[in-house]
């Protein structure tokens, strides 16, 4: 069936190192792609999104390319910085057939200073 | 509204008590899904309504779960007879189309069965 699989957390960086969090997906056709965070004590939010192979989402410093060929959906970001503590879920959206939205576990990301 | 509310935010109730869950979309927005969300966790698909039609109800997990979206706006997640199990986050989302862009999320209802 469809599904995501994304790195295990926690993931601790100290403040401008790289990030990567790691995520692939299986599915029947060409879902959508997303990122969803959520900071402490909020809900989800949408972080960065993409439609079709090969479009990168950005938002805030964080990208993401679609990747058709290895099914992944990698997070990365250059310099990471105390606020972006928080965790991120890979999620991927069916256009067909109900549309629903299935995600990751989630990877719990924290930013030392 | 300016956001997705759901209400309430926090519900501790009775093991066997018969909850309801409420939310309320962004103005306008067609699409309404459900979700729960156990703790460490991502969101898992429950329900989903266009308008006041429920689409596809594959998630439920049983049938003491039931949704309604009577005049395709707010909707309620009504769970009879709770069990410790069903303890988790409920969280709500709309889109303003069927199948368009993104789902926008609600805060969630923290349900804790005692």
């Amino acid at each position: 069936g469809d599904s995501v699989t994304q790195m295990e957390g926690p993931v601790t960086l100290s403040e401008e190192a790289f990030l990567t969090i790691n995520c692939t997906y299986t599915a029947t056709g060409y879902p959508s792609l997303f990122w969803y965070v959520q900071y402490p004590g909020e809900g989800l939010q949408l972080l960065l999104k993409a439609t079709k192979a090969d479009d990168k989402g950005s938002n805030k410093g964080f990208e993401a390319t679609y990747r058709k060929e290895t099914t992944s959906f990698h997070l990365e970001k250059g310099s990471v910085q105390v606020s972006d503590s928080a965790v991120y879920f890979c999620a991927l959206r069916l256009n067909t057939g109900g549309f629903k939205t299935i995600f990751g576990a989630g990877t719990r990301l924290f930013v030392k200073a | 509204g300016a956001g997705v509310s759901q209400s309430p935010r926090y519900k501790v109730t009775k093991r066997g008590q018969d909850v309801a869950l409420r939310c309320d979309p962004i103005s306008g927005h067609v699409s309404l899904y459900w979700y729960r969300q156990a703790l460490g966790q991502g969101p898992e698909f429950l329900t989903y309504f266009n308008y006041e039609a429920q689409q596809d109800k594959s998630g439920l997990p049983n049938d003491r779960f039931s949704a309604e979206r009577p005049e395709g706006s707010i909707s309620t997640l009504t769970i009879q007879r709770t069990e410790q199990r069903d303890s988790a986050m409920y969280r709500c989302a709309s889109s303003p189309q069927e199948g368009v862009t993104e789902a926008f999320f609600g805060q969630g209802t923290r349900l804790t069965v005692v």
